[in-house]
């Protein structure tokens, strides 16, 4: 059964760069065809996705963040990261890893249970 | 400001029919499969609906999708205490090359 388990510091400072690391288990991270991604969601608020990773190294982003955040893949540790710079208490949210197929004929499938970050000083 | 419009409320008492909208534009719901998800308090989204209309196994047919130009909609009939969640549709927009959300409704059973 694929599964995904974020992890990082629960709390970030102003200004700072917020680190997340998400572990996949039970299938490769380097499965055909699948990309790994992050979406987040501020509390009592939607869904944002943030953006996505083919573990060749192809990744897109949300253009609303897309300069602030990069996205990248450890294949021999079956994991993805996270890194979004120059954080603000706008960026305070639960961060989900997720996998998903770029285009969108399959969902976002399989989640993490989600990370909650805050950003204070 | 989502891309994807909801109404940001549902209701329903049990046994009814309710149904949620979801409104996009051309280069998303126009262009591309509808996914629908279910959020319980405290726990990620779980595939309700795929592919404008599928159901995942498991998910009870009470719940039906539906597409039409730059619409959707989720309808669940029968509907039970343990449906009360919030409820997001999503979907790929080819102008921003990405994923899009909507706001998300919270559905309430009376």
């Amino acid at each position: 059964q694929l599964q995904l388990q974020e992890s990082g510091p629960g709390l970030v400072k102003p200004s700072e760069t917020l680190s997340l690391t998400c572990t996949v288990s039970g299938a490769s991270i380097t499965s055909s065809g699948h990309y790994w991604g992050w979406s987040r969601q501020p509390p009592g608020k939607g869904l944002e996705w943030l953006g996505s990773v083919h573990y060749s190294g192809n990744a897109y982003q949300n253009p609303s963040l897309k300069s602030r955040v990069s996205i990248s893949v450890a294949t021999s540790k079956n994991q993805l990261s996270l890194k979004l710079r120059s954080v603000t208490a706008a960026d305070t949210a639960v961060y989900y890893c997720a996998r998903d197929r770029y285009g969108g004929s399959e969902p976002i499938d399989y989640w993490g249970q989600g990370i909650m970050v805050t950003v204070s000083s | 400001q989502s891309v994807l419009t909801q109404p940001p409320s549902a209701s329903g008492t049990p046994g009814q029919r309710v149904t949620i909208s979801c409104s996009g534009s051309r280069s998303n719901i126009g262009n591309n499969y509808v996914y629908w998800y279910q959020q319980l308090p405290g726990t990620a989204p779980k595939v309700l609906i795929y592919r404008n209309g599928q159901r995942p196994s498991g998910v009870p047919d009470r719940f039906s999708g539906s597409q039409s130009g730059t619409s959707a909609s989720l309808a669940i009939s029968g509907l039970r205490s343990e449906d009360e969640s919030h409820y997001y549709c999503a979907t790929w927009d080819d102008s921003l090359s990405g994923w899009v959300f909507g706001g998300g409704t919270k559905l309430t059973v009376l």
